[in-house]
């Protein structure tokens, strides 16, 4: 079966570090994305992984290992408005639908 | 730049009536449409996959017969809420993959069902 595994909360500070994880079993494997989602909006791109190792896009960097079926979100210097539903998905198959985690919501306080 | 317009944004109807949400790709051409669902702090459910010109396929436990989708060309894909009840109130969603690993999301719907 398919079955992509997330914490359900988060919490952190403003200015602090905070790391995201999952991970997947998927029948086949195409890639790995994480999208930001504020309440009632569409999810937003953040990343995308489809070979072992870390992409960094300035204070988003995410991880991948395919070995292990787990990737991480690392968001550095939060920001309030880093407060939001974190969404872990995988490509099995090119062309196909993504399969979504159930998200991470983070809470970033002052 | 691509994109995948989506309409209506929010919509309230009343229950045992029908509902047509429209999601149509701009600057290229969407020959599938992903439609998900997405409950309150859930994630988004795949509710059916649908090609240009061809019968769309559902997930297992959505009903064909009440999310009827449409996908006669290769820039307009819809799903029709019919005999809406309560419970079918969400956030409905569709995507459309790009070139590469790029893939396009409308801005989703909110229907509520009174």
């Amino acid at each position: 079966g398919q079955n992509i595994d997330q914490p359900t909360e988060m919490t952190a500070t403003e200015g602090a570090i905070v790391q995201i994880n999952c991970t997947y079993q998927t029948s086949g494997f195409n890639g790995l994305f994480w999208y930001q989602q504020h309440a009632g909006e569409a999810p937003t791109f953040l990343s995308y992984n489809v070979l072992d190792g870390l992409e960094e896009k300035g204070r988003f960097s995410s991880f991948l290992s395919r070995s292990k079926g787990y990737s991480y979100l690392l968001l550095k210097e939060l920001q309030m408005k880093d407060s939001a539903s974190y969404l872990c998905a995988v490509s099995s198959q090119a062309g196909t639908a993504l399969i979504f985690g159930k998200g991470t919501t983070l809470s970033v306080s002052s | 730049g691509a994109v995948v317009s989506q309409h209506p944004s929010w919509v309230i109807c009343k229950s045992g009536t029908s509902v047509k949400i429209e999601c149509r790709s701009l600057d290229f051409q969407a020959t599938t449409m992903f439609w998900y669902r997405q409950f309150p702090k859930q994630s988004l459910m795949l509710m059916a996959t649908s090609n240009e010109g061809s019968k769309a396929t559902y997930e297992q436990g959505v009903e064909k017969d009440k999310f009827l989708i449409n996908h006669a060309s290769l820039t307009l894909s819809t799903l029709t809420v019919t005999s809406a009840h309560p419970e079918d109130s969400s956030f409905y969603i569709c995507s459309s993959p790009g070139s590469g690993n790029t893939i396009y999301f409308g801005e989703g719907s909110w229907l509520t069902v009174v």
